[in-house]
């Protein structure tokens, strides 16, 4: 069965500190990854996706995920985080099989210190 | 374009009530889930469904109920709850593209 792992459960920083959120998963077949973010008391919001090219995508406010299939990880980074990065960053996996149900790792709550 | 609507956003019930949680989408989606998220815990799926008239049963559907009687809803409901039931409830719709998530329900059962 397909899952993911969000290793970093917590994770404080203080502003301007270079963020990387690791995320794996388990499946041998093609995927589509994607980020999403949770702002304290809102819901999952998408930052970014990947389905197929090139392996380092862009997002919203200044997100980057690299897609390293060798390692099945699509890693969330950003070069300096700021304070209104607070907020949960959950990663997720969809094997295109004709289902557009996805799985979900259990997040990873980021603080980010003023 | 509202996308994902969940309602009510807030209800507290007593052990043992029931209620019916509200989701309506309005981007001719196929696919509608029902979370809930519990500190620590993630998402978890309660119930999916793939279609209009289907429904199909997550990782959590014990005490849920759902149907989705048209494309456009899907409801979630509770026949008796529980204080196990305390979670905020996330409804969500999908395509290729990805989730779109309503701004989710937070239930208290006393």
């Amino acid at each position: 069965a397909q899952s993911v792992s969000q290793h970093n459960h917590h994770v404080i920083l203080s502003e301007a500190a270079s963020l990387e959120l690791g995320c794996n998963y388990s499946y041998g077949g093609t995927v589509n990854l994607f980020w999403y973010v949770q702002y304290p008391g809102q819901h999952l919001q998408l930052l970014l996706k990947y389905f197929s090219g090139d392996p380092l995508v862009k997002g919203i406010k200044g997100f980057e995920a690299e897609f390293i299939k060798s390692k099945f990880s699509f890693n969330l980074r950003k070069p300096s985080v700021q304070w209104s990065d607070t907020a949960e960053y959950f990663c997720a996996v969809n094997a295109p099989s004709g289902t557009y149900k996805y799985i979900f790792g259990t997040g990873t709550r980021l603080k980010v210190l003023a | 374009n509202a996308g994902v609507t969940q309602t009510p956003k807030f209800r507290v019930l007593k052990t043992g009530q029931s209620m019916t949680l509200l989701c309506a989408q309005d981007m001719n989606h196929e696919y509608m889930y029902w979370y809930r998220q519990d500190p620590g815990m993630g998402l978890r799926l309660i119930h999916y469904s793939v279609g209009e008239g289907t429904t199909a049963k997550g990782e959590v559907p014990d005490g849920y109920n759902v149907s989705r009687l048209k494309k456009q809803n899907f409801l979630l409901g509770l026949e008796s709850a529980a204080p196990s039931q305390t979670s905020v409830y996330f409804c969500a719709s999908s395509s290729y593209e990805g989730y779109t998530f309503g701004s989710g329900t937070r239930l208290t059962v006393v």
